[in-house]
Order: C-alpha cells, then sequence, then structure tokens
C-alpha cells in the first residue's frame, strides 16, 4: 500500500511551458485535492475531486487544471506556467465515508516547482 | 481574507515542558476542526480532530481545546519531546461543504 505518490519531487519550468504533476492514491479514496504551500500563506486549496468525473474549484484555481478520468488518479496540469506558481504542491485524499469531511486527508510527499 | 490564522510563526520549547499552538477562525460554520504536523520535505500528516459539540480531545501527548465562542483552538503537547519538533497546521471545516481551510502554520522547535 503505497498511499499518495507524487511524481516529479522536482521540477524547473521556464515561464509560458506547461507541464502535469501527477497524482496517485491506492486506498480507493473517492476525494481527492490538490494544495500549493508557499511561506507565510500555509496550504490553500487548488481543486478538489469528489469522485471520478467530478471536479471543483478551490481557493485559487486560476492557472491550473484537473481532470479526474479514474478513482486513483488526479493529475495537476500547468496551463501556461508563471513565475507566481513557483511553490510546493501537494495531493491528498480521503475515504469521505462520513460524508461530511471530517475523514483525515493522507497527503502525498509533494513536488517542488520552480518556475523562472 | 484568511479564514484560519495562527499568529505565531514560530515558537521554542525545552524537552519536556508544554508546547501550546494556537488557532483562530473567523467563520462561525466551521464545525470540524484539525491538526497536522508536517516535517521537512515531507506531507503533511494527520495529529488530531475536535468536533464543534466537543470543548475537548485527548490523544496520548496530544490535546486539542476549542472555545467556540472564541473562535479558538489550541493544541496542547505535553512533555514535548524533540522528535515533536515541525510545522504544525491548524485546519477547519464546514459540514456539507468539500473544502478544508488550512490556517499558515507555526513551527515548533523542542530544545534538547
Amino acid at each position: 500500500n503505497a498511499g499518495v505518490t507524487q511524481t516529479p519531487k522536482f521540477q524547473v519550468l521556464k515561464t509560458g511551458q506547461s507541464m502535469t504533476l501527477q497524482c496517485a492514491q491506492d486506498m480507493n479514496h473517492e476525494y481527492m485535492s490538490w494544495y500549493r504551500q508557499d511561506p507565510g500563506m500555509g496550504l490553500r486549496l487548488i481543486h478538489y475531486s469528489v469522485g471520478a468525473g467530478i471536479t471543483d474549484q478551490g481557493e485559487v484555481p486560476n492557472g491550473y487544471n484537473v481532470s479526474r478520468s479514474t478513482t486513483e488518479d488526479f493529475p495537476l496540469r500547468l496551463l501556461s506556467a508563471a513565475p507566481s506558481q513557483t511553490s510546493v504542491y501537494f495531493c491528498a485524499s480521503s475515504p469521505w465515508t462520513s460524508g461530511g469531511g471530517t475523514d483525515t486527508q493522507y497527503f502525498g510527499p509533494g513536488t517542488r516547482l520552480t518556475v523562472l | 481574507d484568511q479564514q484560519v490564522k495562527q499568529n505565531s510563526p514560530s515558537l521554542s520549547v525545552q524537552e519536556g515542558r508544554i508546547s501550546i499552538l494556537n488557532c483562530d477562525y473567523t467563520n462561525s460554520m466551521f464545525d470540524y476542526f484539525l491538526w497536522y504536523k508536517k516535517y521537512p520535505a515531507e506531507g503533511p500528516t494527520f495529529l488530531i480532530s475536535i468536533s464543534s459539540i466537543k470543548d475537548k480531545n485527548e490523544d496520548g501527548r496530544f490535546t486539542v481545546f476549542l472555545n467556540k465562542s472564541a473562535k479558538h483552538l489550541s493544541l496542547h503537547i505535553v512533555p514535548s519531546q524533540p522528535g515533536d519538533s515541525a510545522v504544525y497546521f491548524c485546519a477547519a471545516h464546514t459540514s456539507g461543504t468539500y473544502k478544508y481551510i488550512f490556517g499558515t502554520g507555526t513551527r515548533l522547535k523542542v530544545l534538547a
């Protein structure tokens, strides 16, 4: 049971480039989410999904796209990278069994992204 | 508008003493609160949680207190150990929604 995995661990992009951050979980969790962590800002929700085919925006969705074609995978796409997207990105999953979001979220190890 | 605030960016405590980490919130609709612990180069891990129908929840050395009237929660670690040195995030959630709102984090350093 690998939990939540993220690839790559590190990435450097040039302004305007696009890329996809990968996230996978093997716990059959319905809920998955993406956060970014910036100094002094804590963790901010980018997008989330409550099941395959269902996604919605979080606090800071601009410049990012997501899709959820399977329960296991939840990739985050940067359409045209900007220096403001330099951050550490965390993916998380939760079973959401209670229906009220009181389940623990399990986080991946993160992807450190630098946009030059 | 920061709905969940951790006003102390850092805290240093001697080993064996109590660590108290604080968190304030502004949204009275929050009804579930969680604390996460994060080591460098790792993802956050769940520590302890509390529902708004309670005012205290305890798990070993960790206790979370909730004061709804003051919109304030605190995490107590007793006794503090060097392995507790990490960044601690509080998070809040409203039933029926799918979003967690995190605070900015407090870096705890436990001195041996």
